[in-house]
């Protein structure tokens, strides 16, 4: 069964520091997304991105965080300076068409950053 | 304004009782989604079911099974005879069907089997 993948699944960086987070989506997915999971917390929306755009995006996702597909298979959260607080879990999800509750978003397994 | 709320933070059953996990939702929408997730220990989000808000029946698969009540604005889930492998956060979450793709998560219910 086709299934969302997501590296590293822990990545630890210092506060400052860039971080790119890595997807593979469903490889007929046309919608991606991005959550997040403070630990503990209810899961928070980040973004989605369709036909190489931001198509939605959370007051969270500000200016320190970027979205991009590099190639035909990857999505990758990019953040340019980690604070403390984005330590979390961080979600990749995709979805065949666009969600609007209509087509379920499968997500991946997570990546849990951790920033010192 | 959109909201899910799961009241329930932590639920403890012995195996093969019967437990129900409540939801409760706000949205202005006339249409809408409402889904169920299962986090189990492992950390990843495992998608359960997903109801439309024009569809009241009850849904029933295996041992899991969903109430939809949109006079109380609720999506509750029951568990029948529940099992060890259940133990998982189980969150509700919400889509407005129009102007937003994004999922609105409820804080989650932890669900603890013991044997």
């Amino acid at each position: 069964e086709p299934e969302v993948t997501q590296t590293p699944s822990h990545q630890v960086t210092q506060m400052g520091q860039e971080v790119i987070l890595r997807c593979v989506p469903i490889s007929n997915h046309l919608y991606f997304y991005w959550y997040r999971q403070i630990l503990g917390q209810k899961v928070e929306f980040l973004v989605s991105f369709y036909n190489n755009e931001i198509s939605e995006k959370s007051e969270i996702f500000d200016d320190q965080f970027s979205v991009e597909r590099p190639d035909g298979s990857n999505f990758t959260l990019k953040i340019r300076s980690t604070k403390l607080e984005d330590s979390a879990m961080y979600f990749c999800a995709s979805s065949v068409g666009v969600s609007r509750g209509f087509y379920e978003q499968y997500f991946g397994p997570g990546t849990r950053l951790t920033v010192t | 304004a959109q909201k899910v709320t799961q009241a329930q933070t932590e639920i403890s059953v012995v195996e093969k009782e019967d437990v129900t996990l409540d939801c409760v939702y706000e949205t202005r929408d006339t249409t809408y989604y409402l889904f169920w997730y299962k986090q189990p220990p492992s950390g990843e989000l495992v998608f359960l079911i997903r109801r439309n808000s024009f569809d009241e029946q009850n849904e029933i698969s295996g041992r899991y099974s969903w109430n939809f009540q949109k006079s109380t604005s609720s999506f509750n889930f029951t568990i029948t005879a529940s099992q060890v492998v259940d133990s998982a956060v189980y969150f509700c979450a919400l889509s407005e069907a129009f102007n937003t793709d994004k999922l609105i998560f409820g804080t989650g219910t932890r669900l603890q089997v013991f044997p």
